[in-house]
C-alpha cells in the first residue's frame, strides 16, 4: 500500500525564518514519483516539484530546496528566508509507476507571520 | 494560455440530488483526472480519463461516474448526494498519461456543499 505522512499539521514562523516541512512515504514500488504541491487560499493546487525514485540528488530552486533520502523514505521541503506569500497549505504526494493516481498527504498549513 | 477551467465555482445541493461538474483541460491536453478534497484532508483520486476511455478509478462508490468528450473536456457526475460528498472537486489535466514525463496541472476546483 502507498501512504504519505505529513506529521506537521500546522506551522507558524516569523517572516525571514527558515522552515522545513517533513514528509515520510511508504511504497512497495521500486519506481515511484514524489511531489510537492502548494495550495493557497484560492484552492488551486500549484505544482512545485516532481522527483523520481532513482534521482536522490537534492534540488534547490530559489528559496525552495528539497531533501530526498531513500534510506529514511523522506522527502522534506525547506523554505529559506520565508515570506508572507509563502503562507499556504503544502502537500507532499506520491505516485507509482503503474498509473497516474497521486496519493496525497494530509498537508501542512504554513503561516508566515509578518 | 488558459489553464484548466472548472465550472461551476460553487454549488449547493441537498441530500439525494444529483450533480454534474465540468472540466476543460489545457489546450492540447488529452488526459483528465478528478480528485475529491474534503476539508482538512489531501485530495483523493477519483478517476482518470484519456482519449475518452477510463484509465483509472479510485476507491469511490458507483454513485460517482465520469466521462470525457471528443474535445477532451470532462464531466464528473455524482448521484444520490450524501452530506459526506461535500468537498472541493479538483480536475487535473496532462498531455497524456504517464507521470514520469509530464505533470498534471490542476484547476481551481468546484466547491460542492450538500445540505
Amino acid at each position: 500500500a502507498q501512504k504519505v505522512t505529513q506529521a506537521q499539521t500546522e506551522i507558524s514562523v516569523v517572516e525571514k525564518e527558515d522552515v522545513t516541512l517533513d514528509c515520510v512515504y511508504e511504497t512497495r514500488d521500486t519506481t515511484y514519483y514524489l511531489f510537492w504541491y502548494k495550495q493557497p487560499p484560492s484552492g488551486e493546487l500549484v505544482f512545485l516539484i516532481r522527483r523520481n525514485s532513482f534521482d536522490e540528488q537534492n534540488e534547490i530552486s530559489g528559496r525552495y530546496s528539497w531533501n530526498f533520502q531513500k534510506s529514511t523514505s523522506s522527502f522534506n521541503f525547506t523554505i529559506t528566508a520565508s515570506q508572507v506569500v509563502d503562507s499556504a497549505v503544502y502537500f507532499c504526494a506520491l505516485s507509482g509507476n503503474r498509473d497516474d493516481k497521486i496519493i496525497f498527504g494530509k498537508g501542512t498549513r504554513l503561516h508566515i507571520l509578518p | 494560455d488558459a489553464g484548466v477551467t472548472q465550472s461551476p465555482t460553487h454549488l449547493i445541493k441537498t441530500r439525494g440530488q444529483h450533480v454534474t461538474l465540468r472540466c476543460s483541460p489545457i489546450s492540447g491536453h488529452k488526459s483528465v483526472s478528478w480528485y475529491q478534497q474534503v476539508l482538512g484532508q489531501g485530495p483523493q483520486f477519483i478517476f482518470q480519463y484519456y482519449e475518452k476511455e477510463e484509465r483509472g478509478r479510485g476507491n469511490f462508490p458507483d454513485r460517482f461516474s465520469a466521462r470525457q468528450f471528443p474535445n477532451y473536456s470532462s464531466e464528473l457526475n455524482v448521484n444520490a448526494l450524501l452530506l459526506g460528498d461535500s468537498a472541493l472537486y479538483l480536475c487535473a489535466s496532462s498531455l497524456r498519461p504517464g507521470l514520469s514525463y509530464n505533470e498534471q496541472f490542476f484547476g481551481p476546483g468546484t466547491r460542492l456543499t450538500v445540505l
